[in-house]
């Protein structure tokens, strides 16, 4: 059975750090990119991060570039996220998702087909 | 970033219905367009890809069309389940951007 499993959240000062880790199961992890997205209480879902099969390109919204680091362990089939200098507006529950592909008319069509179901992060003093 | 934008915010149905909801992209995306389903408390679930692709197992009473900046998920013959919040998302360039999303309500 295709699963992601986060875990790491809780609650957190201002200004530390805390890392989330995304456990896979039932695929071949290193075959696909994988993204991490978050929502904020009552809010819409918000990209944050993707990282290739090989964990050598990485791309961040810029709400978090120089604060957080996605990576990975395909020996361990698990994908992180390295969260620091945490603010209150990072507060939220995240999300690890799988990047898949489609293959239309010789267009590639990306989207998100697995997802977890996330870990709350709550940022206060 | 290209900015994608949904209408309406929220609509309220009645069993049986047909509601369409719109996204719009600030910049042509061709058909690099994703629509998620979203229930209080829930993952978002994937529902169709390339801006018309359905998933696999996804009913089809949904269906998905448009291409370049404007899009279009509707529902016929609303169910029950078919309540949740719906969002776009675009993938055609990093970042990758969801619309604020649309909250389907029972009327």
């Amino acid at each position: 059975q295709v699963q992601l499993v986060e875990s790491g959240g809780g609650v957190v000062q201002p200004e530390r750090s805390l890392r989330l880790s995304c456990v896979a199961s039932g695929f071949t992890f290193n075959n696909y990119p994988m993204y991490w997205v978050r929502q904020a209480p009552g809010r819409g879902l918000e990209w944050e991060a993707v990282i290739s099969n090989d964990g050598s390109q990485k791309f961040y919204a810029d709400s978090v570039k120089g604060r957080f680091t996605i990576s990975r362990d395909n020996s361990k089939n698990t994908l992180y996220l390295q969260m620091n200098s945490l603010r209150t507006e990072d507060t939220a529950v995240y999300y690890c998702a799988r990047d898949n592909k489609e293959v239309l008319g010789g267009g590639k069509y990306y989207y998100m087909d697995v997802w977890g179901r996330g870990t709350t992060v709550i940022v206060s003093s | 970033d290209i900015q994608m934008t949904q209408s309406p915010s929220s609509v309220s149905a009645s069993v049986g219905d047909r509601v369409t909801i719109s996204c719009r992209a600030s910049q042509g995306i061709s058909s690099w367009l994703a629509w998620y389903q979203q229930k209080p408390g829930k993952a978002p679930k994937l529902l169709i890809s390339a801006a018309s692709s359905l998933q696999s197992g996804v009913p089809s009473r949904f269906s998905g069309s448009g291409s370049g900046t404007e899009f279009t998920l509707t529902i016929s013959n609303l169910q029950p389940e078919d309540f949740a919040t719906y969002y776009c998302q675009q993938a055609h360039s990093f970042p990758y951007t969801f619309g604020q999303g649309t909250k389907l309500e029972i009327k």
